[in-house]
């Protein structure tokens, strides 16, 4: 299994730019989730689904979209990249099952927003 | 509110020394899970230990160790016999039953320098 895997692992912007982040797992999780990690903030929720065709919002969604339409893909969209968006970026995924739940993550994708 | 909070920001130790990571959370549910993540330097979040708020045995697994008091909200991580390898950013975090499915809130991470 490859597990989590994220491309780019780099990628700068321009403001205004738009990009997405991919996101896949071979693991046959119903549950992935994208953080960002800021310094001093650890990582926090930015979208997660529960399984194709279902997303939700995380704690900080403004500016990204995502969608769901195979289990094994989960992007992350910018739609007009802000300098506020400069951060590490995070994707993960679990079972949903009890005791199998532990997320696990990907090498994560460091963005530079200019 | 921070509902996960590491107040040690760093934490430097020469190798073989223990390390203890502090981490207090807050919560109303009766139902939560804490985990340990692991940040070495090339970015990685590798995953430690899970517990869940209905098991309170501590447990040593090989040089790591942790101890769950619920009565104090507290999850403290111990690395014992510390090595250079162990250095790394260290995150505590939090889900809760009610809270958004698989949602984990960490704190804010605390780095361990061990020097040979």
């Amino acid at each position: 299994n490859a597990g989590v895997t994220q491309t780019p692992k780099f990628q700068v912007l321009k403001t205004g730019q738009s990009m997405t982040l991919q996101c896949a797992q071979d693991m046959n999780h119903e549950y992935m989730s994208w953080y960002r990690q800021d310094p001093g903030m650890g990582l926090r929720l930015i979208h997660y689904s529960v399984g194709a065709g279902i997303t939700d919002q995380g704690e900080v969604p403004n500016g990204y979209n995502v969608s769901r339409s195979t289990t094994e893909d989960f992007p992350l969209r910018l739609l007009s990249a802000a300098p506020s968006q400069t951060s590490v970026y995070f994707c993960a995924s679990s079972y949903l099952t009890y005791g199998s739940d532990t997320q696990y993550f990907g090498p994560g994708t460091r963005l530079t927003v200019l | 509110a921070q509902k996960v909070t590491q107040a040690q920001t760093e934490i430097s130790v020469v190798e073989k020394e223990d390390v203890t990571l502090d981490c207090v959370y807050e919560t109303r549910d009766t139902t939560y899970y804490l985990f340990w993540y692991k940040q070495p330097p090339s970015g990685e979040l590798v995953f430690l230990i899970r517990r869940n708020s209905f098991d309170e045995q501590n447990e040593i697994s090989g040089r790591y160790s942790w101890n769950f008091q619920k009565s104090t909200s507290s999850f403290n991580f111990t690395i014992t016999a510390s090595q250079v390898v162990d250095s790394a950013v260290y995150f505590c975090a939090l889900s809760e039953q009610s809270d958004s499915w698989g949602k984990l809130q960490f704190g804010a991470g605390t780095q361990v320098v061990v020097t040979p």
